[in-house]
């Protein structure tokens, strides 16, 4: 079974500019969402993916948007880059349905923008 | 939105002694409720979770209650051992209406267990 992967692990950027960050879901999972970690805090819910479609999004402004393939895979895109932006992306898939529940995290990718 | 407070922030334990880590959420309506361990560098993994149907629920050294009158649930450590420190964070689940399964974290507890 192959866990979920995030690539790339870190990257910097600067204020304006925009960057797409992957994920491969675990194999078997319908379900991609994705998460902002600010040092030091929880994770914050960005939205989620499911059968290709942003199917619940948290308080993120639209400059954060995604997309999910037909194989199960995911991008998060930011737009016009932030100093806030700051963080740790986690990425976790899932099963859809309503008796699932446990998420399955990679590793992250650290952005830091200058 | 859902509210999630944890206590305390950080919790300091011998090892071997007993730690408890409470979580408040304030939607009612929340039906699944988990603790996610994230170790240094490392991804948040799930370590138990339960259901609004149940209200205890026990896995090893590791159990987790949930009051859903009072709207808060508990991590329960027992017999501390050194690979149990850790940042804990419970995240709920409230319903969206929409069909998303975002959880909320909570700020996170950082469990140190002295030797």
């Amino acid at each position: 079974e192959t866990g979920v992967t995030q690539s790339p692990t870190h990257l910097i950027k600067t204020r304006g500019q925009q960057v797409t960050l992957r994920c491969s879901s675990q194999s078997g999972h319908n379900t991609v969402s994705w998460y902002q970690q600010a040092l030091g805090q929880g994770p914050q819910f960005i939205f989620q993916y499911y059968r290709e479609e942003e199917n619940g999004r948290g308080n993120f402004p639209p400059r954060f948007s995604g997309l999910q393939f037909p194989n199960y895979s995911s991008e998060l895109n930011v737009n016009a880059l932030e100093l806030d932006d700051s963080a740790l992306y986690l990425c976790a898939s899932s099963l859809k349905g309503p008796n699932t529940g446990e998420l399955f995290f990679g590793e992250g990718s650290r952005l830091t923008v200058l | 939105g859902e509210n999630v407070e944890q206590h305390p922030s950080t919790l300091s334990v011998q090892e071997g002694d007993s730690a408890v880590i409470k979580c408040t959420y304030s939607d009612s309506a929340s039906n699944y409720f988990p603790w996610y361990k994230q170790e240094l560098g490392k991804r948040p993994q799930l370590i138990i979770d339960i259901r609004s149907n149940v209200g205890e629920k026990k896995d090893q050294r590791i159990a987790v209650t949930l009051n859903k009158t009072a709207k808060h649930f508990s991590l329960h450590i027992t017999e501390t051992q050194p690979e149990d420190s850790a940042v804990y964070f419970c995240a709920p689940r409230g319903y969206s209406g929409g069909g998303a399964d975002g959880l909320t974290f909570g700020k996170g507890t950082h469990l140190i267990i002295q030797p």
